[in-house]
């Protein structure tokens, strides 16, 4: 157990709609990470926030988006969704310049 | 952008022998190289990760190996058993613990023959 939390486990929704995932680093972590992991395009790194404040974008979609809250946790919203975006989505956490731990993932399905 | 490259895709080793996974980066900025495990289902896992001011770094049966020069990094097992069978990714980002986000390898899935 990494101490990094997600919610929820699976999500099953439909083209169109819309979710939130949501994220919890570990005690005393102040950066939170979202990776996309998926077959056809491998681990990627979507967006990072420190302490409530947007750090560096990968290659996050315009339909997606995120924030990080002042208790830290984090959400990232999936609106008009597509088959295409069905994956894991991890979120993972460091202090400062240390090692990411990563969470357990939500797996996203799309129907 | 960086590009990470690894090789081999799928490698299967003999119980007791030894394992090397390689990558090439593409962005000599980057300082930062971080590898992971994952086994089926799971969360990937930190093994080891090196910074771009060392050359090599070993704890127990793993090692890696770092060559700034021609942008390459490896990852070596020795003495491998059936619980290392995963799937292997390396990284790369130009800021250590990768604030910037770290930019995967394709992935390796190693398999220990008994």
């Amino acid at each position: 157990d990494s101490g990094v939390t997600q919610t929820p486990k699976h999500l099953i929704t439909a083209t169109g709609q819309r979710v939130t995932l949501r994220c919890s680093p570990r005690s005393g972590d102040l950066s939170v990470y979202w990776y996309q992991q998926s077959l056809d395009q491998g681990l990627q790194f979507l967006i990072h926030y420190y302490n409530g404040e947007e750090r560096a974008k990968g290659n996050i979609l315009e339909r997606f988006s995120a924030q990080q809250f002042p208790d830290l946790h984090s959400e990232l919203n999936l609106s008009s969704l597509e088959l295409g975006d069905s994956a894991l989505y991890f979120c993972a956490s460091n202090y400062r310049h240390n090692e990411q731990f990563f969470g357990p993932g939500t797996r996203l399905t799309v129907l | 952008g960086e590009n990470v490259e690894q090789h081999p895709s799928t490698l299967s080793v003999q119980e007791g022998d030894s394992a090397v996974i390689k990558c090439t980066y593409s962005d000599s900025a980057s300082n930062y190289f971080p590898w992971y495990k994952q086994e089926l289902g799971k969360r990937p896992q930190l093994i080891i990760d090196i910074r771009s001011n060392v050359g090599e770094k070993k704890d127990q049966r793993i090692a890696v190996t770092l060559n700034k020069t021609a942008k390459h990094f490896s990852l070596h097992i020795t003495e491998t058993q059936p619980e290392d069978s995963a799937v292997y990714f390396c990284a790369a980002s130009y800021s250590g613990g990768g604030a910037d986000g770290l930019t995967f390898g394709k992935g390796t899935h190693l398999i220990i023959q008994p």
